[in-house]
């Protein structure tokens, strides 16, 4: 099954930016399907954190924001806080596959 | 309040069988797609299985075609995934997500898991 390339970890003082890129195919995020984000604290579920590209759910910080071009996607974070320290996910649609793909995930540590 | 909540996990031998459960509440279940995904100790999220809203239509990963079957209760709020012919590779924390616009997952429970071992 392939998956979408993540860097495996960002760092960063409080306060500062990251951004996570992650990296598909043409027939995944370059086909057009949309790219999405979780955020997974330590020893919890995923959550949903960006949607459809660059939509953020109800009660999610405007700190974080996407973006997305040609067969890529990213991730940022503004004003970096002790508790955004967590793994991140892309997700997108893979047409080759019939199914759901996920980013290899990153890891934010903040400094 | 959307919840979803797992069952069904436990250790057990390669070649067995488990029957994972998912209860929902705080939506209308019967409107939206229902996914499994699972995450191995220490890994990334792989996305398993998904079932349309009438049970129509079922997708599988390739790794456990054949082996695992989705299946859903509109009546009783609930999703399952029979999971046979178990191996080591199976071994993960199975979570049930609900599927907004057949696109992404927008709730999550908090997940069972399932290890293989003997």
């Amino acid at each position: 099954q392939s998956v979408l390339t993540q860097p495996p970890s960002v760092s960063e003082a409080p306060g500062q930016r990251v951004t996570i890129s992650c990296t598909g195919s043409s027939s995944d995020i370059g086909a057009g399907f949309a790219v999405h984000w979780y955020q997974q604290l330590p020893g919890t579920a995923p959550k949903l954190l960006i949607y459809s590209n660059n939509n953020r759910p109800s009660g999610v910080p405007d700190r974080f924001s996407g973006s997305k071009s040609g067969t890529s996607a990213s991730l940022a974070i503004t004003g970096l806080q002790a508790e955004d320290e967590a793994d991140y996910y892309c997700q997108s649609y893979d047409s080759s596959l019939s199914g759901y793909v996920f980013g290899t995930g990153t890891k934010v540590t903040v400094l | 309040e959307v919840q979803l909540v797992e069952s069904g996990g436990g250790l057990v031998q390669p070649g067995s069988s488990l029957r994972l459960s998912c209860a929902a509440s705080g939506f209308t279940f019967s409107s939206y797609w229902m996914s499994w995904v699972r995450q191995a100790p220490g890994k990334g999220l792989e996305w398993v299985s998904n079932i349309k809203q009438d049970g129509s239509q079922k997708y599988y990963v390739d790794s456990v075609k054949g082996r695992f079957t989705i299946s859903r209760d509109n009546a009783k709020n609930s999703l399952h995934l029979q999971v046979n012919s178990l191996r080591a590779e199976d071994t993960a924390v199975y979570y049930c997500a609900r599927c907004f616009s057949a696109e992404h997952f927008d709730f999550w429970g908090q997940g069972t898991l399932v290890t293989v071992s003997s």
